[in-house]
């Protein structure tokens, strides 16, 4: 059974990145029909979709973050991670990472997120 | 990129069913297949209950059913029970930043 948890700091200072793990366990992150991403929800809000990265290192990013976001892939440890840089109060959010599954007749599109990591709190506080 | 257009809540008996709807564009719900669904209690993270529109994966009721419509896709519930309970998301892909797009929820309350 597929398994994701993410890890990193629960406070981070503005202006400062934030950094989180996703440790995938139960199967491998190597596969070619997945990609693997990350989705922040900030409290009392909806869900946004921050990326997604291929095992191959194939990045896509949502164009509202772009330019702060930052995902990487270790299959080595069978990981991925996220950096977001120079974060303010509005970064405050529960971070999830999940599996994604590719859509199979359009080149790079993205299906359904299944599973979830457990989420975990980061707040961006002095 | 522009969220997806949920209602902000709705509600129904237990027994009733209920519709949640999800607009976007041609260039994400309407132009492709890949509408997903998301359950989220308080708390807890979200839950896979419908994909590619209309897909149940294993473990979810058959109470839950999706459909398609142009750009709006809709998520029913039948036979309302009180652990349906929950927030509701819509997701798709969009063609046009090949990325991806939730909607903005929907709270479902059993009355």
């Amino acid at each position: 059974q597929l398994q994701l948890q993410e890890s990193g700091p629960g406070l981070v200072k503005p202006s400062e990145t934030l950094s989180l793990t996703c440790t995938v366990s139960g199967g491998s992150i190597s596969s070619s029909s997945y990609y693997w991403g990350w989705i922040r929800q900030p409290p009392g809000k909806g869900l946004e979709w921050i990326g997604s990265i291929y095992y191959s290192g194939s990045t896509y990013y949502n164009p509202s973050l772009k330019s702060r976001v930052t995902i990487s892939v270790d299959t080595s440890k069978n990981q991925f991670s996220l950096k977001l840089s120079s974060v303010t109060a509005a970064d405050t959010a529960v971070y999830y990472c999940a599996r994604n599954v590719k859509g199979g007749l359009v080149p790079a599109a993205h299906n359904w997120f299944d599973p979830w990591g457990q989420g975990t709190l980061v707040t961006v506080s002095s | 990129q522009s969220a997806l257009t949920q209602p902000a809540s709705v509600s129904g008996s237990p027994g009733q069913s209920i519709t949640i709807s999800c607009t976007g564009t041609s260039s994400d719900v309407g132009g492709y297949n890949y509408v997903s669904w998301y359950q989220q209690h308080p708390g807890k993270a979200p839950k896979l209950m419908i994909y590619e529109v209309s897909n149940r994966p294993s473990g979810v009721s058959n109470r839950f059913s999706g459909s398609k419509s142009g750009n709006t896709a809709s998520l029913t519930i039948s036979g309302l029970q009180a652990e349906d309970e929950a927030d509701y998301y819509c997701s798709s892909y969009t063609s046009s930043s090949t990325s991806v797009v939730f909607g903005g929820g929907t709270k479902l309350t059993v009355l």
